[in-house]
């Protein structure tokens, strides 16, 4: 099955600094989600796209829906050491399609 | 509250056993799914069911079974024949029929097997 080219695999950054990730498709998904795990537990949902071109925010959070379908990044403003954890993009084809999942961004936040 | 549990958290099992992964939803969800997580690899696909007495195939279903006799419930056995037991097992659910742009995954909290 495909998965997403989700980049950095990691990243190790000092509390205070921003962080972006992104993933990228070989093909076209209609909706772009962004989970975030904590150690030991399921992911949870942090924001859904399902506009081209969309940019949203939740609190120091920005996510963005490339113009093309095949891509999404995510930006984390001025980190907290309860950021750390395992980003996952994830890409929907239709509503009630399965999800795929990239390989997730393990954020480590030195206080 | 409304939500998922997996039981048990820690799971330890001797190669050539088979063992059963409990998932429970009280969320009223149609679909539930099986995913297995390795460091380094995101979510794969294990099973699904998008409603009672049927399941499909995810990417990755050799070695494992499930069934889907109750709404709330979607057990997963992991057989001797899978290869590579040891992972971390997540299971979510989704309701379908919700109106909105998309259908939000729930997620339970896993379960790590480990087999010695």
């Amino acid at each position: 099955g495909q998965q997403l080219n989700q980049s950095p695999q990691s990243m190790f950054i000092q509390e205070g600094e921003d962080v972006s990730m992104n993933c990228t498709s070989s093909s076209i998904f209609n909706t772009w989600l962004w989970y975030k795990q904590d150690p030991g537990e399921g992911p949870v949902l942090l924001i859904a796209l399902y506009k081209a071109g969309e940019l949203t925010s939740n609190g120091r959070l920005t996510a963005q829906f490339g113009i093309t379908r095949k891509d999404s990044f995510l930006n984390i403003s001025a980190s907290i050491p309860s950021d750390v954890g395992i980003y996952f993009c994830a890409g929907q084809v239709r509503r009630g399609s399965r999800l795929t999942f990239g390989e997730g961004t393990q954020l480590t936040v030195n206080p | 509250d409304g939500g998922i549990t997996q039981s048990p958290k820690y799971l330890f099992r001797k190669e050539g056993q088979n063992v059963t992964l409990s998932c429970e939803q009280n969320l009223n969800h149609d679909a539930m799914y099986w995913y297995r997580q390795d460091p380094g690899q995101g979510l794969r696909l294990i099973y699904y069911s998008q409603i009672v007495n049927d399941f499909q195939k995810g990417d990755i279903a050799e070695g494992y079974s499930v069934s889907r006799e109750k709404k709330e419930s979607f057990p997963l056995t992991v057989t001797s024949a899978q290869k590579n037991p040891t992972a971390f097992y997540l299971c979510a659910s989704t309701d379908p029929r919700l109106a909105g742009p998309y259908n939000e995954q729930f997620f339970g909290p896993g379960t790590r097997l480990t087999v010695l």
